[in-house]
């Protein structure tokens, strides 16, 4: 069964400091990978998405995150963190039905807080 | 362009009453999700429409709750009777079902049952 595991509940950090978030999948298949990140109140707003190609991906705010099957990981990074970024982040494994997107299943997600 | 909707924002009703919770998915999305999130069970999907059709809706967590799409611009969820252990936040996600693969998520309906 499908699954995704942030090992990360809570991370603090301080402003300018490196990020990496960690993310781990279960999935039979090649996988359709998100972050996504929550501000307190808010919906779910995309940050990144891997379908193919190459395994480094670019996204919003200044976030990247690196596919690697052999480690069925999908880590979200950033050089520098601003304190606008303290939000939770949330790791997703979408299924593949075809080539389109069925279900996402996500992670129990990993609250950042960011020291000024 | 206009996001998701969701309707209402906040909603605190009593154990037994009917709970009606709305969506408007972005114009020209396919596909429409309800997802539950509570502390203790994460982000769950509940169930997901394609072209107005439920495909899975095997997270419905039971038959007091039920979700129609009555056309391509409008989703409900209903919980009949609404139970204490029902208080979270509802969220709809919309997206374009051949091509985007991208799900697009309103600003949720928190749910608070006495």
């Amino acid at each position: 069964a499908q699954s995704v595991t942030q090992p990360d509940i809570h991370i603090t950090v301080s402003e300018g400091a490196s990020l990496e978030l960690r993310c781990n999948y279960s999935y039979g298949a090649t996988p359709y990978l998100f972050w996504y990140v929550q501000s307190p109140g808010q919906g779910l707003q995309l940050l990144l998405k891997y379908f193919s190609g190459d395994t480094l991906v670019q996204g919003i705010k200044g976030f990247e995150a690196e596919f690697k099957r052999s480690q069925s990981s999908f880590n979200l990074r950033k050089p520098s963190v601003h304190w606008s970024d303290a939000a939770e982040y949330f790791c997703a494994v979408g299924e593949r039905r075809g080539s389109t997107l069925g279900r996402l299943y996500f992670g129990r997600g990993t609250q950042l807080t960011v020291w000024p | 362009d206009a996001g998701v909707i969701q309707s209402p924002r906040h909603e605190v009703t009593e154990m037994g009453q009917e709970v009606t919770l709305r969506c408007k998915p972005i114009s020209g999305h396919n596909s429409l999700f309800w997802y539950r999130q509570t502390m203790m069970r994460g982000l769950e999907l509940l169930i997901y429409f394609n072209n107005n059709v439920p495909i899975d809706d095997s997270g419905m967590p039971e038959d007091r709750f039920s979700a129609k799409m009555p056309n391509a611009s409008f989703s409900t969820l209903k919980i009949q009777p609404s139970e204490p252990r029902d208080s979270a936040v509802y969220f709809c996600a919309s997206s374009l079902w051949v091509s985007e693969h991208t799900q697009y998520f309103g600003p949720g309906t928190r749910l608070t049952v006495l």
